[in-house]
């Protein structure tokens, strides 16, 4: 199993531009989530989806949008990039019934000028 | 979600034993205690979970009073590879299909140093 992964591991982006991260798990988890930590900062979680079809907010949404279209797969779309969401992203899934034991992927390494 | 506080940071040397404490005053019946571990540049990993009394795996145990409005991870023996940032998370484990337990927060850890 590859477990959780994530691309691209690095990106720099404009002010202003879109752009998609990918995160895709093989462990048939149904729960997905996205998180951003700042330097210094404890994770935040941004989106979280308990299966196929169903997201919901987390603590800080604003300025992302997800999808669940598949078990697998749970992409995170930056909508119109900002320097304040310059941050690691980190992905992560675990089984519904094992709550709060997360795999997390390696992390995407944002940087926003 | 309870909130949770444990410090900010802790010192160690190799070969001693380490315990961190995390607060959790507001816990409620149904949640479980989660500690992660966080080496730089990595994602966090699950270390150990725990409900009441004492848990204990290959890596760590996890102490758990009576009233469950506190837990202490105890690190034996560490070395240097155990500097890392450690996070403990309280809330219901068994997340419930579209139900706020989704909600999973971290707080800022602790940081423990092991020096030589």
């Amino acid at each position: 199993n590859a477990g959780v992964t994530q691309t691209p591991k690095f990106q720099v982006l404009k002010t202003g531009q879109s752009m998609t991260l990918q995160c895709a798990q093989d462990m048939n988890h149904e729960y997905m989530s996205w998180y951003r930590q700042d330097p210094g900062m404890g994770l935040r979680l941004i989106h979280y989806s308990v299966g196929a079809g169903i997201t919901d907010q987390g603590e800080v949404p604003n300025g992302y949008n997800v999808s669940r279209s598949t078990t697998e797969d749970f992409p995170l779309r930056l909508l119109s990039a900002a320097p304040s969401q310059t941050s690691v992203y980190f992905c992560a899934s675990s089984y519904l019934p094992s709550g709060y034991e997360q795999y997390f992927g390696p992390g995407t390494r944002l940087t926003v000028t | 979600l309870a909130k949770t506080t444990q410090p900010i940071s802790m010192d160690s040397y190799e070969g001693q034993e380490v315990n961190i404490t995390c607060s959790h005053n507001n816990i409620a019946t149904n949640d479980y205690i989660t500690w992660y571990q966080q080496f730089p540049s990595q994602g966090p990993r699950f270390i150990i979970q725990g409900y009441k009394t004492k848990v204990t795996n290959e890596v760590a145990s996890l102490f758990i009073p009576a009233d469950r409005k506190s837990s202490t991870l105890s690190l034996p023996r560490v070395s240097l590879s155990d500097t890392a940032v450690y996070y403990c998370l309280v809330g219901d484990a068994k997340l419930n299909y579209g139900g706020s337990q989704g909600n999973l927060i971290f707080g800022k850890g602790t940081k423990l140093s092991v020096k030589p």
